[in-house]
């Protein structure tokens, strides 16, 4: 069965450094999407990516935050600059489109800034 | 705004008991609403959905009732196994490709 994956699992980094978390959604998946959790906290939308631009995005998105899909299969998360609450779980989610809503998640990028 | 509440956050049931979950929402334009599993240091994974026309789904031990007009939603497991040891999410959409609003989610713990 198709899966989203994610690279890195775990990134550890120094506040103020840039990180860029990659997902590959799944094959033929239109909609791409951007989620993180706060350790023991709910899951938090952050941006949504349709043809080839930003459809939505929430307050936690400001601009230090950008999407973007280099390559046409990778869909990227950059932090320009991390701060300390940026440490979270970092899930990319992928969806097929074509009326369908079913959101399939990724394994999740743990971000630990220090 | 656009909120979800779940309850309970934690629940512990016998094995073979039900565990039932409730979630409301607040934005009546919502018409989606999945159900994700979530276990340790994994990602979500979708276990049933429905649609805003429907008031009822079951899929084998797993069923989700919706109340439209009272903005509630609900998961019923039937017969529970330790293997549904897990944290469970309910969402809302206004599905058309929309964001997902997460509840807060619910520790459900199985005890053989």
């Amino acid at each position: 069965e198709p899966e989203v994956t994610q690279t890195p699992s775990h990134q550890v980094t120094q506040m103020g450094q840039e990180v860029i978390l990659r997902c590959v959604p799944i094959s033929n998946h239109l909609y791409f999407y951007w989620y993180r959790q706060i350790l023991g906290q709910k899951v938090e939308f952050l941006v949504s990516f349709y043809n080839n631009e930003i459809s939505e995005k929430s307050e936690i998105f400001d601009d230090q935050f950008s999407v973007e899909r280099p390559d046409g299969s990778n869909f990227t998360l950059k932090i320009r600059s991390t701060k300390l609450e940026d440490s979270a779980m970092y899930f990319c989610a992928t969806l097929l489109a074509g009326g369908l809503d079913t959101q399939y998640f990724g394994p999740g990028t743990r971000l630990t800034v220090l | 705004g656009e909120n979800v509440e779940q309850h309970p956050s934690t629940l512990s049931v016998q094995e073979g008991d039900s565990a039932v979950i409730k979630c409301t929402y607040s934005d009546s334009a919502s018409n989606y609403f999945p159900w994700y599993k979530q276990e340790l240091g994994k990602g979500p994974q979708l276990i049933i959905d429905i649609r805003s026309n429907v008031g009822e789904k079951k899929d084998q031990r797993i069923a989700v009732t919706l109340n439209k007009a009272a903005k509630h939603f609900s998961l019923h497991i039937t017969e529970t196994q330790p293997e549904d040891s897990a944290v469970y999410f309910c969402a809302a959409s206004k599905g058309q490709g929309g964001k997902l609003i997460f509840g807060q989610g619910t520790e459900l713990s199985v005890k053989p």
